[in-house]
C-alpha cells in the first residue's frame, strides 16, 4: 500500500529565506506527483504536477523535483514571503487514472515578516 | 480558479438524519471526487465518479453513497449521519490522469 510522508509537520522561517519542503513515498511505481497549497479554512490549490517521466517542474518562485528511484520529491520555495504561509500537501497518483491520489498530511509553513 | 462550487458550505445536523452534499462544476471534467479531511488523517477519498452514472468506492466509503446523473453534479449522501462523520468534505474534479482541482469545502457537524 502506497504511503506518503511529509516531514516536518510544521516549519517556521523568516521572510526572504529559501526553503525546501519534503515528500517521500513508499512505492516508486507512481504515475505522477502533485503539490498543493491549502490556506486555513479553504480548499486545496494545485501548485505543480510532475509526471513520472519528468524530474522537475517550475512555476515562478516554486520548483518541484521528483526522484522516483529514491521515493522522494521536494518543493523549493525561493525568497519566501509571508503570503506563502499555508499548509503544503503532496499527493501521488499510483495508477495513472488520477482517481486514487494518496495524500501526505502536509507541512504547515509559517513565514515570519 | 476551476469552476467548482459546493453546497451547503456549512451544516449542522443531528445523529441519524440523512444529509446530502452537492458538488457542481462548470468545467465539463469527466472525473469527480469526494474527500474528507480530518486532523491526523489528512485527505481520504470517499467515492469518485468517472462519468455519468459511473461511480466507485474510495478508501472510506462506508456510510456514504453518491450519485451522478449529470456531468456537472456529484452528490454525496450520508444515509444516517453519525458523529464520526463530522468532518470537512471536499469535492474535486479532473480530466483523465491530470491535475485535480478542489472546491472550497463543506464543514459538516453531526451532533
Amino acid at each position: 500500500k502506497q504511503e506518503v510522508t511529509q516531514i516536518p509537520a510544521a516549519l517556521s522561517v523568516p521572510e526572504g529565506e529559501n526553503l525546501v519542503l519534503n515528500c517521500s513515498f513508499t512505492d516508486s511505481a507512481i504515475y505522477n506527483l502533485q503539490w498543493f497549497r491549502q490556506d486555513p479554512g479553504k480548499g486545496l490549490t494545485s501548485l505543480l504536477l510532475i509526471q513520472s517521466s519528468q524530474r522537475e517542474q517550475t512555476s515562478g518562485r516554486l520548483n518541484a523535483s521528483l526522484d522516483k528511484s529514491s521515493g522522494r520529491s521536494t518543493l523549493y520555495i525561493a525568497a519566501s514571503q509571508p503570503g506563502d504561509s499555508a499548509t503544503y500537501l503532496c499527493a501521488v497518483d499510483p495508477q495513472g487514472g488520477s482517481e486514487k491520489l494518496v495524500f501526505g498530511k502536509g507541512t504547515k509553513l509559517t513565514v515570519n515578516p | 480558479d476551476a469552476g467548482i462550487t459546493q453546497s451547503p458550505r456549512h451544516k449542522v445536523t443531528e445523529t441519524g438524519t440523512p444529509v446530502t452534499l452537492r458538488c457542481h462544476q462548470t468545467e465539463n471534467h469527466r472525473y469527480m471526487y469526494w474527500y474528507r479531511q480530518d486532523p491526523g488523517h489528512g485527505l481520504r477519498l470517499i467515492h469518485y465518479s468517472y462519468g455519468v452514472k459511473d461511480t466507485d468506492k474510495g478508501e472510506v466509503s462506508d456510510g456514504y453513497s453518491v450519485s451522478r446523473s449529470k456531468t456537472e453534479d456529484f452528490l454525496l449522501t450520508l444515509e444516517s449521519a453519525t458523529s464520526s462523520q463530522t468532518s470537512v468534505y471536499f469535492c474535486a474534479i479532473s480530466e483523465a490522469a491530470y491535475e485535480q482541482y478542489f472546491g472550497p469545502g463543506t464543514r459538516l457537524t453531526v451532533t
